[in-house]
């Protein structure tokens, strides 16, 4: 199994560009997830996913866009790209335990900078 | 907003010494999870605490949720240089979203 895997590993972009990251898992997890990781600090969720057609927004989704059609790819896309978004994504799925005892699996992450 | 405070922020210490870490909040959990991130690598989990007052070791780290479910700590003893990293905290709200802690990063010196 390969996990999580996100494309690219690093990206440059200019102020008011677009761009998709992509995610894919092989663990047929139903439960998606989108991170932003700032420098030195925990991760903040964008998106969340329960399933395949089902979306919701997490912490900070100002400024992003998600898709879920199907169980192994959650693509979160970036609109008119800001200064303000250049983070380090994460993407992480996990089966979806009861009760918060779940178990998220991350990718390598996305480097991003937005010049 | 919930919060999830985690101290100290940094903490560099030789080889052989003990350290805890600690994270709180105001907010009530259903669980805690303790994480550790190595440099250009996702967050890889170590931990989850459920019921308050809990104790979970795992080899030289002895993990505690408190009895109020809003705080937990880690604490490491002998650390060894192979436990560099960003340890993270992350608090369960319901059956599948978390909040993550601010973060410590870790440096154990040879």
């Amino acid at each position: 199994n390969a996990g999580v895997t996100q494309t690219p590993k690093f990206r440059i972009l200019k102020i008011g560009q677009s761009m998709t990251l992509q995610c894919t898992q092989d663990m047929n997890h139903n439960y998606m997830y989108w991170y932003r990781q700032d420098p030195g600090m925990g991760l903040k969720l964008i998106y969340y996913s329960v399933g395949a057609g089902i979306t919701d927004k997490g912490e900070v989704p100002n400024g992003y866009n998600v898709s879920r059609s199907t169980t192994e790819d959650f693509p979160l896309r970036l609109e008119l790209a800001a200064p303000s978004q250049t983070s380090v994504y994460f993407c992480a799925s996990s089966y979806g335990a009861v009760y918060g005892t779940d178990t998220q699996y991350f990718g390598p992450g996305t480097r991003l900078t937005v010049l | 907003t919930q919060l999830l405070e985690q101290s100290p922020q940094f903490l560099s210490i030789q080889e052989g010494e003990n350290l805890t870490v600690y994270c709180n909040s105001s907010s009530v959990f259903s669980s805690l999870q303790w994480y550790r991130q190595e440099p250009g690598e996702g967050p890889v989990l170590l931990v989850t605490v459920v019921t308050g007052g809990e104790v979970k070791k795992l080899k030289r780290l002895t993990f505690q949720f408190g009895d109020a479910r809003k705080d937990s700590s880690l604490h490491i003893t002998a650390a060894q240089p192979g436990d560099t990293g960003l340890y993270l905290c992350a608090g369960g709200l319901g059956t599948y979203k978390y909040i993550f802690g601010t973060g410590t990063r870790l440096k154990v010196l040879a």
